[in-house]
């Protein structure tokens, strides 16, 4: 089974909004990271949160993370068409331990 | 650099044929693993490689095997493909040092199809 889920499945926006994305977990983590697939491509790193982190951010990027809840979001702020992807959550339960992806939110931004 | 590159980027195999994936990464890293990724999902571990001469099974690791052939190289086998092995296969490799290393770098993938 996947240790991250996100939520929604789907997302649809027009460019310039925010698009927010959820991902919770079942067990406890050393690290929480997304990645970006755009259609037919690998993924991309986007961003790493510490369990000792609760928010951070990278250019439009930003990302909590509630250890108590089990949860992160992912927020892209003033979307872009570029921005259309799959995002997915993945987890670490130890510093440079292997990692488990949830399902992925499919992200579509309209012109 | 190149980063991580997979061959071949499509193959059709028949039920019962085998093949190798091949997966190099150029950026010195300790790490190398294959997922699989079917339609709308995620990404599911098969196998993993800690460092040179180790591997690991992952989530998924029945009908494959690996070789980690050096530090660059981590091929795939599927020695009697199944249609339920039709998917699309990533290699990623990471440095695995906490603090800086923990970031996996994703080939292309390869797009199998078995019939």
């Amino acid at each position: 089974s996947q240790q991250g889920e996100e939520d929604p499945q789907a997302l649809s926006i027009q460019e310039g909004e925010n698009a927010t994305m959820n991902c919770s977990y079942k067990t406890s983590i050393n690290n929480l990271q997304w990645y970006r697939q755009n259609s037919g491509r690998g993924l991309v790193h986007l961003i790493l949160i510490r369990s000792n982190e609760r928010e951070k951010h990278s250019g439009r990027l930003r990302v909590t993370l509630d250890t108590s809840k089990k949860s992160s979001s992912l927020l892209i702020t003033a979307s872009r068409a570029a921005d259309t992807a799959s995002y997915f959550c993945a987890t670490s339960k130890a510093a440079g331990n292997k990692l488990t992806f949830g399902g992925g939110t499919r992200v579509l931004v309209k012109p | 650099n190149a980063g991580v590159t997979q061959t071949p980027k499509f193959q059709v195999l028949k039920t019962g044929q085998s093949m190798t994936l091949q997966c190099a990464q150029d950026m010195n890293h300790n790490s190398m693993y294959w997922y699989r990724q079917d339609p709308g999902m995620g990404l599911r571990l098969i196998y993993y490689s800690a460092s040179e001469g180790t591997t690991d099974k992952g989530e998924v690791p029945n009908g494959y095997n690996v070789s980690r052939l050096n530090k660059r190289e981590f091929s795939l086998r599927l020695e009697s493909a199944a249609p339920s092995q039709t998917s699309v296969y990533f290699c990623a490799s990471s440095a695995l040092t906490s603090g800086s290393g923990e970031t996996q770098y994703f080939g292309p993938g390869t797009r199998l199809l078995v019939l």
